[in-house]
Parts: C-alpha cells; structure tokens; sequence
C-alpha cells in the first residue's frame, strides 16, 4: 500500500507570505495528525482530524495555522502570513484505528518549510 | 503534563550493541513507542510496550518498566545503516496524541 504523502517536500517562502502544505494519508485511515519539527527541538503535536472532524487542535501555535480535511480523505495545513519562528518540518501521520488504546502512526516524510 | 528525556547523541561501532535509555513523566500512560528516522525521511515504527517487560523484534528488542517511568531501545549486531535518529515517545492517557522526546542520534562507526 502507499504510504503517507506530502507536498511540497520543501518550501522557501518570505515573512509574510502564505504557504499550503498537503498531507494524503493512507487509503481508509480514519486519523490524521499534524506534528512540527522546528531545528534543535523534539516533534511537537500540532492537531488530530478524526475523518473530517477535528479531535484535538491543542498544539496550533496560533490562528495564522489553519488546517482543514474536507471529506475525511486528504488534508491541508495553510500558513498565513508566515512567519520566521514557522520554519520548521512538518509532518503528517496517519492511523487506522481510534479506541482508547494507543494505535500505530505512519508518518510522512514531512514538508520542510523555511520562512526567510 | 508529559517529559520525556533521552541522551542526545551516542556513536557505537559496527557489530557491538548499543543501549538508548528513555525517562519519561506522564499524567497518563497508555504505550510507549520507538521510532527510527534517517536524516531527510519518515520516522518509521520500531517498536510498542504497554506492559512491562522486553519485546523482542530481530535486531532491536525494547524494554519498559511503567512503575519507574523508563524504556530503553537495545539494538545488536549494529550496521552502518543503523545510523539514525531514534524517537522515544509516549500514547497519554488522556488525549489521543502521541509526545515525543528530542531523539537519540545514533552514529555508528566501522
């Protein structure tokens, strides 16, 4: 089966400016994360979609960070207008399974976003 | 809240074993996971504890002891390779999030 894929693989963009980053999961999996990767500091948990509802969006920095899966398939996390503290790398994982136990995340290789 | 603490860098040589050791706090426990992730790639699931004791995957074999708040990952017959970043991170209780420690680099030398 694919994995979980995300587009750009990088971005360069100026302060100010606004980035969309793309995260597909694997086919049928129900959850979607959000986790960030800014330089020298551990990957932070940003938000949680359940299909198309947000579970937990307790680690958006910011309402500049507006992250959206319309129709529970495909997800896109928009930066706007970014900022330098944004750069980072992103990176989305998906699992297949939601009970009150912990499940396996398979994460993407993440978009490396760099604010200049 | 949740801390997770793990060394920050460790070089071994090729065919020795090599001990990472993780600590962790939690308001929650629910497993703990290991990742591993080569510069420029996904972290790719290593291994799962929820109960205390050893689990044995090949090569890599992970430990967890709940009650003192601590894993380690033992990795044997080291390869070059095995290079890499290696994540510890912890599944709370409450709230369905993984955290993540800072990762252990990996070097291995020949």
């Amino acid at each position: 089966e694919a994995g979980v894929t995300q587009f750009p693989s990088h971005s360069v963009i100026e302060k100010g400016q606004t980035v969309t980053l793309r995260c597909d999961p694997i086919s049928g999996h129900d959850n979607l994360y959000w986790y960030r990767r800014v330089m020298g500091k551990e990957i932070k948990f940003l938000l949680h979609f359940v299909k198309e509802s947000k579970q937990d969006e307790s680690g958006m920095p910011n309402n500049r960070f507006l992250a959206e899966r319309t129709g529970g398939t495909y997800s896109t996390l928009k930066v706007q207008p970014a900022e330098l503290e944004d750069s980072g790398v992103y990176f989305c994982a998906s699992s297949q399974e939601d009970y009150s136990g912990a499940n396996v995340l398979t994460f993407g290789a993440g978009s490396r976003l760099t604010v200049l | 809240g949740q801390n997770i603490d793990q060394p920050t860098e460790m070089t071994a040589t090729e065919g020795a074993i090599v001990q990472i050791n993780c600590t962790y706090q939690t308001s929650g426990f629910n497993g703990l996971f290991w990742y591993q992730q080569h510069a420029g790639e996904a972290p790719t699931f290593l291994s799962y504890n929820v109960l205390d004791g050893l689990e044995e995957k090949g090569r890599f074999s992970s430990f967890l002891s709940r009650s003192k708040g601590y894993s380690y990952l033992l990795l044997k017959e080291l390869q070059m390779k095995d290079s890499a970043s290696y994540l510890c991170a912890v599944w709370g209780r409450y709230g369905n999030k993984l955290v993540f420690g800072a990762g252990t680099i990996l070097r291995v030398k020949s």
